[in-house]
């Protein structure tokens, strides 16, 4: 089972506009994470929100947290054809063990 | 340094074949998962390793799956009698600390095909 739920599934925009996905999850959680994952690869590490966070910035990425409503969103700013994945929310549950993973946003970024 | 690699990249077996897939993590690290991505899905956890013992394998499918850790470096997913439900991507992912909430660092994945 998945903790985590990202929508949309699937998204396509113009190389330079923004990209927004967001991420919904079940139970209380230490932090959330998200990963970028390019086809037939393994997952890459973009960024780590605590709990007791609201907002984190990496580069042209913006990730927020609103632990009241269980969700989260990512923001890829001026996005490049490299851009091109899928990206995945996870997190741990607050009394768990294991990093669990949402269905993915799948993002096609058209030059 | 290295990153975590996995070996085969990709393994064909006939139903009912027993296959064996190798995961080298980042040479320290402490924690080791092994995940099953389904095409078009996110990971699915499998089981947690912290050095060689074996903490969670609450993921795994059925009893014909068995992972091991036995120096607490490399590890090895063994899957028996393999099933076509089986074929998947098969990912390994280590972490430097004990914590579960640490970043995960994955290697590319064995592909699973059962024919």
């Amino acid at each position: 089972s998945q903790q985590g739920e990202e929508d949309p599934q699937a998204l396509s925009i113009q190389e330079g506009e923004n990209a927004t996905m967001n991420c919904s999850y079940k139970t209380s959680i230490n932090n959330l994470q998200w990963y970028r994952q390019n086809s037939g690869r393994g997952l890459v590490h973009l960024i780590l929100i605590r709990s007791n966070e609201r907002e984190k910035h990496s580069g042209r990425l913006r990730v927020t947290l609103d632990t009241s409503k269980k969700s989260s969103s990512l923001l890829i700013t001026a996005s490049r054809a490299a851009d091109t994945a899928s990206y995945f929310c996870a997190t741990v549950p607050a009394a768990g063990n294991k990093l669990t993973f949402g269905g993915g946003t799948r993002v096609l970024v058209k030059p | 340094g290295a990153g975590v690699s996995q070996s085969p990249r990709y393994k064909v077996a006939k139903r009912g074949q027993d296959v064996a897939l190798r995961c080298d993590p980042i040479s320290g690290h402490v924690s080791l998962f092994w995940y099953q991505q389904a095409l078009g899905q996110g990971p699915e956890f499998l089981t947690y390793f912290q050095n060689e013992a074996q903490l969670d394998k609450s993921g795994l499918p059925s009893d014909r799956f068995f992972a091991e850790r036995p120096e607490g470096s490399v590890s090895t997913l063994k899957i028996q009698r393999t099933q076509q439900e089986d074929s998947a991507v098969y990912l390994c992912a280590s972490s430097a600390m004990g914590d579960p909430n640490s970043p995960l660092h994955f290697g590319n994945g064995t592909r699973l095909t059962v024919t």
